[in-house]
């Protein structure tokens, strides 16, 4: 199946820092990607759909201007946790859709674990 | 509202017996399709099984079945031959045609299976 690859897979930052979260589509291309937030033994919450050459579209309640998305080419989606605080620390995970997928499914990354102190 | 609803936040299960994991789902889209993942305690998402609105038989893969009932709303997971490797948590999803085909995910199962 098709390969998504998340970087880092997990990362320590300090309180005020910013942290981008890589999400790469590996061999298809991906016009849309999702950004879910998932707390510990909790679903997964969607954050924001990342599209290709314009504007995230952010979900009710989230800071746009917190988390930060850029999808820059067919591949590479970023999202940015800007000035990161400890409730911030949570497990973010992205997913990427096939060009013209209809019934496939939507393929994760592994995930990356923030944690904020 | 709801949109997935998983009614069991854990269960066990003897090796090798079979478990099924219960998942209500809520639409008025006609066009839609049900998801199952696991994510074992490294986070991963594993795909297991799509079933779609319109598709006429249940769906299989594997050990995993799904018994799609689309007059009461219900997808659920069958796992047979249950092994400890399948000790887990377990998701259903639903991708709606009329909401950018965004996943919705349910509040997850956690299975643990013992020897």
């Amino acid at each position: 199946g098709a390969v998504v690859s998340q970087h880092p897979s997990w990362v320590i930052c300090k309180s005020g820092t910013s942290v981008k979260i890589e999400c790469r589509s590996l061999d298809f291309q991906a016009t849309t990607m999702f950004w879910y937030r998932q707390f510990p033994k909790q679903s997964l919450m969607l954050m924001a759909t990342s599209n290709e050459g314009s504007k995230a579209t952010y979900e009710q309640g989230v800071e746009k201007d917190k988390f930060l998305i850029n999808h820059a080419s067919l591949t590479l989606s970023t999202l940015t946790v800007t000035s990161a605080h400890p409730e911030d620390s949570s497990f973010y995970i992205c997913s990427a859709r096939l060009i013209n997928g209809v019934n496939t499914e939507a393929f994760f990354g592994q995930g990356t674990r923030l944690t904020v102190v | 509202a709801q949109k997935i609803t998983q009614t069991q936040p854990g269960m066990f299960v003897q090796e090798k017996e079979a478990v099924t994991l219960d998942c209500t789902y809520d639409t008025s889209d006609p066009s839609y399709g049900l998801f199952w993942y696991k994510q074992p305690s490294s986070g991963e998402m594993i795909f297991l099984i799509y079933q779609g609105s319109y598709d006429q038989q249940n769906a299989t893969e594997g050990r995993y079945s799904l018994n799609f009932q689309k007059a009461r709303k219900s997808a659920n997971l069958v796992i047979s031959a249950s092994q400890l490797g399948d000790s887990a948590m377990y998701f259903c999803a639903m991708r709606e045609r009329g909401k950018d085909y965004k996943l919705s995910f349910g509040a997850g199962t956690t299975v643990t299976v013992r020897a």
